[in-house]
This record gives structure tokens, sequence and C-alpha cells, in this order.
């Protein structure tokens, strides 16, 4: 496509169920991020891709979060077991190798 | 890992005014971007800047890798300028982008 594509925009669960986000990247794009954004705060990396690999698992907060990316395109983040402290808005990026990047609208994640 | 400080937290113009924004790294950075993010939460990457000046209508920046430092200038602003610019780099090896806490905008008509 010709953007980023994230999926859903919104979402709203209960605490302890699981979630998944979807990342449609830049078509050609071989570089793929997670970044997550608390209300007001800054962005906070969480994984980074290359092609389907991830060389950075570093930001990932704990155990319950996982990612994967299959066939160098489209990448899942999942949140097992969600916590309330779990909301924020999720944003996914991507680009060429050490470029710049491109980001999609979101998600953004409520546990109640 | 490196640290990204933001000047001014926050600004207040009134359209038509001139602005800059600042960005302080700790470290040697690469990879340096600026992002514009408006009130509606899109994130849009507005320069690639490792190194010297670019331009791009109304706005400009100028990065001084050797002294660690970025800056953004906005000219003639307009009301649509308004939302949170960040600047973000990555430190070499690391592909993540540590971004600053960001400068709020507001631009009144």
């Amino acid at each position: 496509g010709a953007g980023v594509s994230q999926s859903p925009s919104n979402k709203v669960t209960e605490k302890g169920k699981d979630v998944e986000l979807r990342c449609d990247p830049i078509s050609g794009h071989t570089a793929l991020y997670w970044y997550r954004q608390s209300l007001g705060q800054g962005l906070e990396f969480l994984i980074y891709f290359q092609g389907n690999s991830a060389p950075d698992k570093s930001g990932l907060p704990s155990d319950r979060f996982s990612a994967e990316r299959t066939g160098g395109s489209v990448s899942t983040l999942t949140i097992q077991r969600t916590q309330q402290e779990d909301s924020a808005v999720y944003l996914c990026a991507s680009s060429f190798p050490t470029g710049r990047q491109h980001f999609g609208d979101g998600t953004r994640l409520s546990i109640l | 890992g490196i640290q990204v400080e933001q000047s001014p937290p926050d600004l207040i113009l009134q359209e038509g005014a001139n602005s800059t924004l600042r960005c302080n790294f700790s470290d040697s950075v690469n990879n340096l971007q600026w992002f514009h993010q408006n009130p509606w939460g899109q994130l849009i990457n507005l320069f690639y800047i490792p190194s010297g000046t670019k331009q791009n209508g109304r706005l400009s920046a100028t990065t001084v890798a050797t002294e660690r430092y970025s800056l953004l200038y906005i000219s003639s602003s307009q009301t649509t300028d308004s939302g949170v610019y960040f600047c973000a780099g990555n430190q070499g090896g690391s592909e993540k982008l540590v971004f600053g806490k960001g400068t709020k905008l507001t631009v009144n008509p």
C-alpha cells in the first residue's frame, strides 16, 4: 500500500485477555519497528525486524509481549494476559535499512 | 543509552511568527530524524537529517553532528503547524530510534 497500515485502529478489551495488533508496512520496506506511546508521553521502542528476523527485542516490557513477521511483510504484536498498564497507542513504522521511518496511524489499546 | 533533550517543552505562537526548536543528544547519533505529531495523533516524518541542512517549504532543519545537536526552523507559522515535534536518532550498531519528549507547539490565529 501507499503507507503503513495498522489494524484495528481502536481496541477495548478486558484485563487478562489476549490481543493481537497488526501492521502492514510500506511495500519494499525491509525494516519494521514497533513503538508504544503512553498518554502524553514520548515514543518507547519495543522491537525491530529486518526481514523476518528480530535482531533487537530489547524494548519488549515483559514476556507477555511477543511479535512476529512473516513473508518479510505483515507483522503481528501479541500481548497476552493484558494489564491496565498496557493501555497505550501502539505504533508501527517501516523503512529501508537504516533509513527514514514512516509511521502508521497506530492502534489505541484500552484495557478495562 | 543515548539521552535526547528537546527545548522548549512548550511554545505558543501567533500565526505568522517564526520559531526554532532544538534537540540535543548526549552522544553521537546516526539517522537523526524530525517528526510532527498532529492533534489527531498522526506522526509524520519531516526530515531525515544526519548532518547538514535541508529545507522543505516553510520548514528547514540543520544538524551539527560534531556538536550533537539539531535545530528545526518553522517560518511564517500556520495553525496547521500545531502539534508535537519530536526528534529521534539511533546509536551505531542499533536500529532503534530514541525519541525526545517533544516540543508542544500551539499556533493561534
